[in-house]
């Protein structure tokens, strides 16, 4: 079964632009979650989607949104890019908020470079 | 808020030997659970093993098993007979068991280097 699937691999964008990143969870998987880990850091918890609701929201500004499709996969959106946006972006799947079984698997992540 | 230290930034041994690398997190919280991922220079996140806080038994997966001490919020990763493929960044990582909450809090990091 194939697992986590993200797409760009590798994005290169100006300040003040928009950015789109998608995310395919591992078949049979309902919930997914978007991290943004920085050069050097662990990834740091964005937003959670579950049945295409948000679950779950970390401490990051407006400018990022995210939503869920009727197919369980996701994006997250970036707007007004700022230089601190540079990161590489994690997307998780699980099969859901289930007290004992939801582990997380994650993709290879999009690297976003903004300059 | 939770948080998770992993005090060692670097950490080495020699192929074939056991190596332990440390965590400690804060919690006020009596049932969560605890994570290992390895990340390699490929970036993808790999899931090394997984303790459930409300198991007094330590989770082992091959190699690999946990030191879990639940009142003293410690949860070490002891990797044995250490193998080049294990040259990696490890988290440690907690998540809550709140219903609907798959947040997860990660640690800053240790890097592992396997020496030949």
């Amino acid at each position: 079964d194939a697992g986590v699937t993200q797409s760009p691999t590798h994005l290169i964008k100006t300040r003040g632009q928009h950015v789109t990143l998608r995310c395919s969870p591992i078949s049979g998987h309902k919930s997914v979650s978007w991290y943004q880990q920085v050069l050097g850091q662990g990834p740091q918890f964005i937003f959670q989607y579950y049945e295409k609701e948000e679950r779950g929201r970390g401490n990051f500004p407006d400018r990022f949104s995210a939503r869920q499709f009727p197919n369980y996969s996701s994006e997250l959106n970036v707007n007004a890019l700022l230089l601190g946006d540079s990161a590489l972006y994690l997307c998780a799947s699980s099969l859901g908020p289930n007290l004992n079984t939801d582990t997380q698997y994650f993709g290879p992540g999009t690297r976003l470079t903004v300059l | 808020a939770q948080t998770v230290t992993q005090s060692q930034p670097e950490m080495s041994v020699q192929e074939a030997e056991t190596v332990t690398l440390s965590c400690t997190y804060d919690t006020s919280e009596s049932d969560y659970y605890l994570f290992w991922y390895k990340q390699p220079p490929s970036r993808q996140m790999i899931l090394v093993i997984r303790q459930e806080a409300y198991k007094q038994q330590n989770a082992t997966e091959n190699r690999f098993s946990v030191n879990f001490q639940k009142a003293a919020k410690s949860f070490s990763l002891k990797i044995s007979d250490s193998q080049l493929g294990d040259a990696a960044m490890y988290f440690c990582a907690y998540r809550s068991n709140n219903f609907g909450n798959e947040k997860l809090t990660f640690g800053t990091g240790t890097r592992l280097t396997i020496i030949p």
